[in-house]
């Protein structure tokens, strides 16, 4: 059981938005750590999305963007694309368990 | 350009020891937080601790989980960072990432991961 809560899974057509939340509590993110994204492409390094709630690193497209409210984080897709097939994993730093923790990770399909 | 390389993984059986190491080069490392997270097969990602810079006594955290069996270690003289894991049990079975975290306190992100290397725990 993760400490961040994720959808397992999210889909969507082509050129579709869809969007991933990311729950947590007053010890993580209700506490003002800031969350970050990160994408993990079958057989490949994790690559940092989205940082501090919504910053994007250099090179990462501006269809990904992130926001945060109160327990609560979410990441948005626009513009679909077949690319974007993927997991994606939220994470923070949970101050009752002085430990960095990640959500338990969404599939995104692309129909 | 940033690499992260991690190697000295395999096959051990429950009980046994490993030591995985992580070589880096493209940033400053010695000024660098270095985590390790590892992904069981099927499972999502899981912090395992880290070891913080020189400035800040290359202080360790650990999560729960394996406290007490997994020590990390760094040479900064070297660029690489460690992970000693002993009294190994199955469920460490899995893919071993480091990563750099971007700042030295809780909040920045990893910014740099490695690939990975992968840990078998059987018999």
């Amino acid at each position: 059981q993760s400490v961040l809560t994720q959808p397992p899974s999210v889909s969507g057509a082509p050129g579709q938005r869809v969007t991933i939340s990311c729950t947590g509590n007053n010890s993580n993110i209700g506490t003002g750590y800031d969350v970050h994204w990160y994408q993990l492409l079958p057989g490949t390094a994790p690559k940092l999305l989205i940082y501090g709630n919504n910053n994007r690193p250099s090179g990462v497209p501006d269809r990904f963007s992130g926001s945060k409210s109160g327990t609560s984080a979410s990441l948005a897709i626009t513009g679909l694309q077949a690319e974007d097939e993927a997991d994606y994993y939220c994470q923070s730093y949970d101050s009752s368990l002085s430990s960095w923790v990640f959500g338990g990770g969404t599939k995104l399909t692309v129909l | 350009e940033v690499q992260l390389v991690e190697s000295g993984g395999g096959l051990v059986q429950p009980g046994g020891s490993l030591k995985l190491s992580c070589a880096a080069s493209g940033f400053t490392f010695s000024g660098s937080a270095m985590h390790w997270v590892r992904q069981a097969s099927g499972k999502g990602l899981e912090w395992v601790g880290r070891i913080r810079s020189k400035a800040n006594s290359y202080a360790t955290a650990y999560d729960a989980s394996v406290k007490g069996r997994f020590t990390i270690s760094r040479d900064d003289s070297k660029n690489t960072a460690y992970l000693q894991m002993n009294s190994l049990k199955t469920e460490d079975t899995a893919v071993y990432y480091c990563t750099r975290q971007r700042g030295d306190s809780s909040s920045p992100p990893f910014d740099y991961w490695g690939q990975g290397t992968l840990v078998t725990v059987s018999s």
